[in-house]
């Protein structure tokens, strides 16, 4: 039973333009949003996160939105940039879990020239 | 900045072969994880450690073993490796997680 679902396995975006990633969540105990970005043989790196109390956070070039009636937080990135392509990761954590995460299956994103 | 070390990027073992991944992290983390990343599965759990000498099993513990001897190093065990655990290996510490960059373990 799969907790974090990201229902697009890739995604591709003009250079320049907004690229939108989708995450979606079955707990709503989640208390805690993390968005990491994976290059191929190079270990996921930590982007950005939110908690459950908030609806938005942003980061230079980088957004993320949480919609708790939804379940679901998307990551905006504008404008997108050709390093920016990579495999993107939703994962989300639960208070008193010993900071266990609970991951997507990830979402490829390809940003064309 | 947190610096997650593993000991191999590249690893080919043999089945039924005993196999040691090594991960070491240096800042004094309580919290360390082993997952392993397959295609279109996202990162699974394999063990994760909170402190020295604790261990709690993850999502797919079989398989495998943990040992923390001390802080700074979690090592994941293979007691009799077998071609489906043909993957990538990744260590994680701390929250939120800083990565190594992972083993390409290849089990032939």
């Amino acid at each position: 039973d799969q907790q974090v679902k990201q229902n697009s396995p890739s995604l591709s975006v003009q250079e320049g333009r907004i690229s939108i990633l989708n995450c979606d969540y079955t707990n709503s105990m989640f208390d805690y949003f993390l968005w990491y970005k994976k290059y191929p043989a190079e270990g996921p790196t930590f982007l950005i996160s939110i908690s459950s109390i908030k609806d938005k956070n942003e980061d230079g070039r980088f957004t993320v939105f949480l919609n708790k009636s939804a379940k679901h937080l998307s990551l905006h990135i504008v404008p997108s940039q050709p390093g920016d392509s990579a495999v993107y990761f939703c994962a989300a954590s639960l208070m008193d879990s010993n900071y266990q995460l609970i991951w997507g299956a990830g979402t490829k994103l390809i940003i064309k020239p | 900045d947190v610096k997650v070390t593993q000991s191999s990027r590249y690893l080919v073992k043999r089945t039924g072969e005993k196999v040691f991944l090594e991960c070491v992290q240096d800042m004094d983390h309580e919290n360390m994880f082993w997952y392993r990343q397959d295609p279109g599965l996202g990162l699974r759990l394999i063990y994760f450690s909170y402190d020295v000498k604790m261990k709690e099993k993850g999502d797919i513990p079989e398989g495998y073993s943990v040992s923390r001897e001390k802080k700074e190093r979690f090592s994941l065990i293979l007691e009799s490796a077998s071609t489906n655990q043909t993957s990538m290996y990744l260590c994680a510490s701390s929250f939120p997680q800083h990565f190594g960059d992972g083993t390409r373990l290849s089990i032939l």
